[in-house]
């Protein structure tokens, strides 16, 4: 059963500052990974979506990562603003074709000006 | 990217009625829907997948006469809670794909039962 897991589960970081997210997943067998953006009471927004046969993805000041063998993803955001504040959900897609998204606990984020 | 779109975004209802929120796909046709539930501070959970013209999937501990899902056509899937109660309130977000490669999330819905 693939169960994924985000670590920290809360960070708090002074405005400016380069910052990772980490999301790691038991089963290597996927077919995606995606990282989404979830602010309070609103849904999700997809930020970054990596295949499996990629290493990684780019999106302005957001990179994430894919090392697929070891189970791990990041997610690289540089220079950290205030509205960056949210909580950041990793998700991955298993290969066995279902289209079930399995969803890591998240990471919330403050970015203090 | 594609979008999504839920009714209502919120909504309030005594315990015992029913409530009906609808999915739908605005600019591509969605052969399959997937509703998830999210309580506070924690992460999405998948009640049912649901697939245009076929009956829902529900995932292991979703009543399925609790939680009606209907996915009459390729734009538009509903979830039912039937005979609501205070435990059934929840962030409700539905999500869409053409395909299996990405889904596309709706807003959510805020249900509070009374």
């Amino acid at each position: 059963k693939q169960e994924v897991t985000q670590i920290p589960a809360a960070l708090s970081v002074p405005e400016g500052e380069n910052l990772v997210l980490n999301c790691s997943f038991t089963d290597s067998a996927i077919y995606n990974l995606q990282w989404f953006r979830q602010d309070p009471g609103k849904g999700l927004t997809s930020l970054l979506l990596i295949q499996s046969s990629q290493r990684e993805q780019t999106s302005g000041r957001l990179n994430a990562s894919l090392d697929k063998s070891s189970g791990r993803s990041t997610l690289y955001i540089a220079a950290s603003q205030p509205g960056d504040s949210a909580t950041y959900l990793c998700a991955v897609l298993g290969s066995s074709n279902t289209g079930k998204l399995i969803f890591g606990q998240g990471t919330t984020l403050q970015v203090k000006p | 990217g594609a979008v999504v779109s839920q009714h209502p975004s919120w909504v309030i209802c005594k315990s015992g009625t029913s409530v009906k929120i609808e999915c739908r796909s605005l600019d591509f046709q969605a052969t399959t829907m997937f509703w998830y539930r999210q309580f506070p501070k924690q992460s999405l959970m998948l009640m049912a997948t649901s697939n245009e013209g076929s009956k829902a999937t529900y995932e292991q501990g979703v009543e399925k006469d609790k939680f009606l899902i209907n996915h009459a056509s390729l734009t538009l899937s509903t979830l039912t809670v039937t005979s609501a109660h205070p435990e059934d309130s929840s962030f409700y977000i539905c999500s869409a794909t053409s395909g299996y490669n990405e889904q596309f999330f709706g807003p959510g819905t805020r249900l509070t039962v009374l």
